[in-house]
């Protein structure tokens, strides 16, 4: 079962590094999301891909995150600067189909830790 | 600004017993919204996701119904076991690209 796969599962840094992480989406799935968790929360969104295109952007993506699909294959996202805030689960979710009328379905995630 | 609220927050019951878990949004303007599951460390699995023409959608022991007017879907499951521990949470999709999510209502089945 090719689901959604997330790397790295775990990634501690210090403050001030950069932070990239990656997300493949199953294969046929055309749609793409960033979500951001922290303890006790659901997710957050953070931004949006439809094939190669970045549709939509969360205001929580400050100018330190960005977000590339290339190919509208895989995704990563990177942080630059890490922030202590930073700190929380990073999700991918992909989905099929024109609209978000689909169901999403989500990889195991990244868990950063900002020392 | 779209919320979503769940109660409770946290639930423990004895197992094989029924029980429901509650999700209020407060934007009339929903698209769908769908349940999921989450384990410790894990990414949320899909459980049910009901479209905004629909009033209930069924999974085996998982029934999700949706009530537009007053805000609120409920997800009942039926005979509770313990592998059903986990953190249920709702999310309601808009006219936009994105979800709300709920905070999650975490769920113990005790043997």
């Amino acid at each position: 079962d090719t689901g959604v796969s997330q790397d790295p599962r775990h990634k501690i840094t210090k403050r001030g590094q950069n932070v990239t992480f990656r997300c493949d989406p199953i294969s046929e799935h055309n749609r793409l999301y960033w979500y951001r968790q922290t303890l006790g929360q659901g997710p957050e969104f953070l931004t949006y891909f439809q094939n190669e295109a970045q549709l939509e952007k969360s205001r929580l993506l400050s100018d330190r995150f960005s977000a590339e699909r290339p190919k509208g294959s895989f995704s990563t996202l990177e942080i630059q600067r890490t922030e202590q805030g930073d700190s929380a689960m990073y999700l991918c979710a992909s989905s099929l189909g024109r609209d978000n009328n689909q169901p999403q379905h989500f990889g195991d995630g990244t868990r950063l830790s900002i020392l | 600004k779209q919320e979503v609220t769940q109660i409770p927050a946290a639930l423990s019951v004895p197992e094989g017993e029924n029980l429901v878990l509650n999700c209020s949004f407060t934007d009339s303007a929903i698209y769908n919204l769908q349940w999921f599951r989450q384990d410790p460390g894990k990414g949320l699995t899909s459980l049910l996701l009901i479209q905004s023409s629909q009033r209930e959608q069924t999974s085996g022991r998982l029934n999700a119904s949706l009530d537009k007017s007053s805000g609120r879907s409920t997800l009942y499951i039926a005979a509770s076991q313990p592998g059903d521990s986990a953190t249920y949470l709702c999310a309601q999709g808009g006219y936009g690209q994105n979800f709300v999510f709920g905070p999650g209502t975490r769920l113990s089945v005790l043997p």
